[in-house]
C-alpha cells in the first residue's frame, strides 16, 4: 500500500529565511502528488501538483516542490518565509487516475515563522 | 469563490449517540469525499462518493458509518452510534470531472466532533 512520511512536525523558520518542508513517499506505481496547506480554521488548499512532466513544480505564494524519483521525495521549499506562511501543511498521493481516487496523506508539518 | 461548507463546525456529543456531519460541495462537483484527522495523526480516507452511491471506502467506514446525498445539494456522514474513538476533524471534499488525475480534491473547513 502506498504511504506519506512527513519528516517534521514542527518545523520554525525566521522571516526571510528558506522553508523547506520535508516529505517522502512510498508507492508501487508512479504517484500523483500533492501539498496543501490550512490555515487557522479553514479548509485543506491546494498548494502545488506534480501529476506528469516537469519535475520541479511552482505553485501559490511562491512555492514550489520538486519531484525526485530515485529519492522518492517531494519536498516544499519557498526561498523567503513570511509571516503569513505560518500554517500546516500536508503531503499527500494518488496512485491513480481514476476520476475519484482517495489521496493518502502524512501527518502535517506545522510551519511557524519567527519575527 | 466556490468553496466546500460545513456545518456545524464543532459538534459534542455523548457516547452512542447519533450525529450527523453536513457538507454542502461545490455546485459542479460530482464526486465526494469523506476524511478525518484524529488530533496529531494522519488525515485519513474515509469513503469516496459518486453518481449516488459508495465508490470506495476504507476499513474505518464499518457498519456505524453511512453517507447520503439526501437533496443534491447536501453530502452528510453519520455516525449511529459514537465511540470516544471517533472523535476527530472530519473533513468534506468535493471534485468535478476531468481529466483523469488532475482533479483538484476541494476540501471544507471541517467539523470537530468530540464524543465525551
Amino acid at each position: 500500500a502506498q504511504s506519506v512520511t512527513q519528516l517534521g512536525s514542527h518545523v520554525s523558520v525566521s522571516e526571510g529565511a528558506l522553508v523547506l518542508l520535508r516529505c517522502n513517499y512510498s508507492s508501487s506505481v508512479p504517484p500523483y502528488l500533492f501539498w496543501y496547506v490550512q490555515y487557522p480554521n479553514q479548509g485543506l488548499q491546494l498548494l502545488l501538483k506534480y501529476t506528469t512532466g516537469a519535475t520541479l513544480v511552482k505553485g501559490i505564494n511562491g512555492f514550489e516542490a520538486e519531484f525526485k524519483k530515485s529519492e522518492t521525495s517531494f519536498h516544499l521549499t519557498k526561498p523567503s518565509a513570511h509571516m503569513s506562511d505560518a500554517a500546516e501543511y500536508f503531503c499527500a498521493l494518488k496512485i491513480s487516475n481514476f476520476g475519484n481516487e482517495k489521496l493518502t496523506f502524512g501527518t502535517g508539518t506545522r510551519l511557524t515563522i519567527i519575527p | 469563490e466556490p468553496e466546500v461548507t460545513q456545518t456545524p463546525s464543532h459538534q459534542v456529543t455523548q457516547m452512542g449517540q447519533e450525529v450527523i456531519l453536513r457538507c454542502v460541495p461545490i455546485s459542479n462537483h460530482l464526486y465526494f469525499y469523506w476524511y478525518r484527522q484524529i488530533l496529531g495523526q494522519k488525515v485519513e480516507f474515509l469513503v469516496s462518493f459518486y453518481n449516488n452511491e459508495i465508490s470506495e471506502k476504507s476499513e474505518i467506514f464499518d457498519d456505524q458509518f453511512s453517507v447520503e446525498r439526501p437533496d443534491g445539494s447536501n453530502f452528510t456522514l453519520k455516525i449511529r452510534s459514537t465511540k470516544l474513538e471517533d472523535s476527530a476533524m472530519y473533513f468534506c471534499a468535493s471534485s468535478a470531472p476531468g481529466l483523469a488525475g488532475y482533479n483538484e480534491q476541494f476540501f471544507g473547513p471541517g467539523t470537530r466532533l468530540t464524543v465525551l
